[in-house]
């Protein structure tokens, strides 16, 4: 499977700064990748989807003003936090898709933990 | 919209013991189903999928999963578990000709195993 990184792997940012998180895939060109959010001891929500080349698709619920996310490789895509808050303390995990349009197998990114203080 | 449910939060079990955690999700169309793991302080890994054919499917590690579409479960087992599968476990669906193609993750069911 693809072989995904992710920069930095934790980051310590004071409150109404932006910090941008860099999601690399290191072995295959991705068209898609998608963002997570992880709560303590909680599944993974899928934030956006984020199309290279184009803007990314959001999820109901996430400010896209608020979390920018740029794709403008196909082996790069970033998320920026901007105006951090404590509440958007959290992991944040990228995913790359991989497969065909219909059946396709996602393959995840180390996570960054982000604190906001 | 597609949902994944996981009903066992927390599993504690001893080595040697079977092992069986619950998935069910709801859609009426065509699915793929995923097992994912994620081993304390690492990513998530894929255990398993299922795309079609024969409904049970066999993963990495001594897992497997059976696919039962009249119960829209994804049950996944393992026969004797270690200490080393101590791990969080996320079972996943994307369903086709939904809204958009997207994997929703279940909520996940933390595994401890006693030595």
């Amino acid at each position: 499977g693809a072989v995904v990184s992710q920069h930095p792997s934790r980051v310590i940012c004071k409150s109404g700064t932006s910090v941008k998180i860099e999601c690399r895939s290191l072995d295959f060109q991705a068209t898609t990748m998608f963002w997570y959010r992880q709560f303590p001891k909680k599944s993974l929500m899928l934030m956006a989807t984020s199309n290279e080349g184009s803007k990314a698709t959001y999820e109901q619920g996430v400010e896209k003003d608020k979390f920018l996310i740029n794709h403008a490789s196909l082996t790069l895509s970033t998320l920026t936090v901007t105006s951090a808050h404590p509440e958007d303390s959290s992991f944040y995990i990228c995913s790359v898709r991989q497969g065909g349009v219909i059946s396709y197998e996602q393959y995840f990114g180390p996570g960054t933990r982000l604190t906001v203080t | 919209a597609q949902s994944v449910s996981q009903h066992n939060h927390h599993v504690i079990l001893s080595e040697a013991a079977s092992l069986e955690l619950g998935c069910n999700y709801s859609y009426g169309g065509t699915v793929n189903l995923f097992w994912y793991v994620q081993y304390p302080g690492q990513h998530l890994q894929l255990l398993l999928k299922y795309f079609s054919g024969d409904p049970l499917v066999k993963g990495i590690k001594g897992f497997e999963a059976e696919f039962i579409k009249s119960k829209f479960s994804f049950n996944l087992r393992k026969p004797s578990v270690q200490w080393s599968d101590t791990a969080e476990y996320f079972c996943a669906v994307n369903a086709f000709g939904s809204s958009a193609s997207k994997i929703i993750f279940g909520s996940g069911t933390r595994l401890s195993i006693r030595p």
